[in-house]
């Protein structure tokens, strides 16, 4: 088993709709949740960053956070096709000097 | 605020060559460093990562290697180049928290190698 699990996609979505992805995780010692945008050719953006269970709100992006499952999730309001790129989900634990990324879902969203 | 470089952007180099990725950080202090590499969609593998001056962390043996000369200067590095190291390297950073705690890490802009 992976340490990091992503669904890989590609997933299309409308313009408009409600997009969730979802990592899970297997390692109980993480503590700290990332998600990054990344576009085709370029380097991975910082999305959202979180250390605890629950939601963090960011504009249209929501990062869901549930240890007991080591499950998290971003969700995307009124997804623009300007958010079509591949979202990459990483955790690192508490005192550690490494991230751990998952695979990374390729998102489009058509006009 | 913070700001990461790393140059070139593209590299197109022959098979035995030797290379050279430099990423540079701006607007921080004593930031872990960290050398990713990217292969056509496939995610990050992380090759080197550095807590400090002259410290080095290898994560998977290969033909490259890094330095850090400065505190915000980090160099990827091949005496000769195989077809295998093509790929995107990606150079991040991350600041130091209470308790010597990793937050979150930012990405520079990358560098795309083509080895032929």
């Amino acid at each position: 088993q992976k340490e990091v699990e992503q669904d890989p996609g590609p997933l299309s979505v409308p313009e408009g709709a409600i997009v969730s992805l979802n990592c899970t995780y297997s390692n109980s010692a993480f503590q700290y949740f990332m998600w990054y945008r990344q576009y085709s050719r370029k380097g991975p953006e910082l999305l959202m960053y979180t250390y605890s269970s629950g939601n963090k709100e960011d504009g249209r992006f929501t990062a869901q956070v549930d240890k007991s499952s080591k499950y998290i999730s971003l969700f995307i309001r009124d997804s623009q096709p300007s958010d079509s790129a591949t979202y990459l989900c990483a955790m690192s634990p508490f005192g550690g000097q490494n991230f751990v990324f998952g695979p990374g879902t390729r998102l489009s969203v058509l006009p | 605020s913070q700001t990461i470089h790393q140059w070139p952007a593209t590299l197109v180099q022959p098979v035995g060559s030797p290379l050279s990725l430099e990423c540079t950080v701006e607007g921080t202090s004593n930031p872990n460093l960290y050398w990713y590499r990217q292969a056509a969609g496939r995610g990050l593998q992380l090759l080197f990562y550095s807590v400090g001056i002259g410290q080095i962390s290898s994560e998977v043996p290969q033909n490259l290697s890094a330095s850090r000369p400065q505190d915000r200067q980090f160099i990827l590095s091949s005496k000769k180049l195989l077809l295998s190291d093509s790929g995107f390297y990606l150079c991040a950073w991350s600041s130091i928290g209470q308790g010597k705690v990793v937050r979150e890490q930012y990405f520079g802009p990358g560098t795309r190698l083509t080895v032929t």
